[in-house]
């Protein structure tokens, strides 16, 4: 069993959507969350970032980690056709700068 | 400013034969990172080299593969004897500083080595 599991996808959602995107994980020593967007044939991006459990919130972007579970989900808002990418949800145990990533979720939003 | 970047972007090669793949970072990133990313998996990690402290080489799959970083600036990754399993993306990430978590990496463009 991964580490941290991740449903590869895709997932196709109507323009305008609420979309969910999830990631388990099984080490309870992971403390620091993070997802990361990466477009086809480009290097992944840093979009949200978190640390312990709660939620986060940036623009459309609503992170929330939820440690009990060992459960951390990605909300997007009022999706858009440019947010098809893969978003790979990443973390970190404490004192390790080697973050463990998941397999990437594919997002496709269709006008 | 610049962003991190990657050459060649594509490379063919037959296998057996040994490749070079070039990173350079972004300027002042103290942190460099390589990663491989297979098709439909997610990034494993390969080396880590923080200033001029030893690498951590962990994350390396076979003596095949190997890493240096010259002058704490470019980094070079070479594949000796390659094999079809080794087919991937390669990908090199900077950071400003790894005292802590929040070391966010800047990713480059990513190198697709295909051997055939």
């Amino acid at each position: 069993q991964k580490e941290v599991e991740q449903d590869p996808g895709p997932l196709s959602v109507p323009e305008g959507a609420i979309v969910s995107l999830n990631c388990t994980y099984s080490n309870s020593a992971f403390q620091y969350f993070m997802w990361y967007r990466q477009y086809s044939r480009k290097g992944p991006e840093l979009l949200m970032y978190t640390y312990s459990s709660g939620n986060k919130e940036d623009g459309r972007f609503t992170a929330q980690v939820d440690k009990s579970s060992k459960y951390i989900s990605l909300f997007i808002r009022d999706s858009q056709p440019s947010d098809s990418a893969t978003y790979l949800c990443a973390m970190n145990k404490g004192g390790s700068y080697i973050p463990t990533f998941g397999r990437g979720t594919s997002l496709i939003v269709h006008p | 400013g610049a962003g991190v970047s990657q050459s060649p972007s594509n490379k063919v090669t037959e296998k057996g034969k040994d490749v070079e793949l070039r990173c350079d970072p972004i300027s002042g990133h103290t942190a460099l990172y390589w990663y491989r990313q297979s098709l439909g998996q997610g990034l494993e990690f390969l080396i880590y080299f923080q200033g001029n402290s030893a690498p951590d080489k962990s994350g390396l799959p076979s003596d095949r593969f190997s890493a240096e970083r010259t002058g704490g600036s470019v980094s070079t990754l070479t594949i000796q004897r390659t094999q079809q399993e080794d087919s991937a993306v390669y990908l090199c990430a900077s950071s400003l500083v790894a005292g802590g978590p929040r070391n966010e990496q800047f990713f480059g463009p990513g190198t697709r080595l295909t051997v055939l």
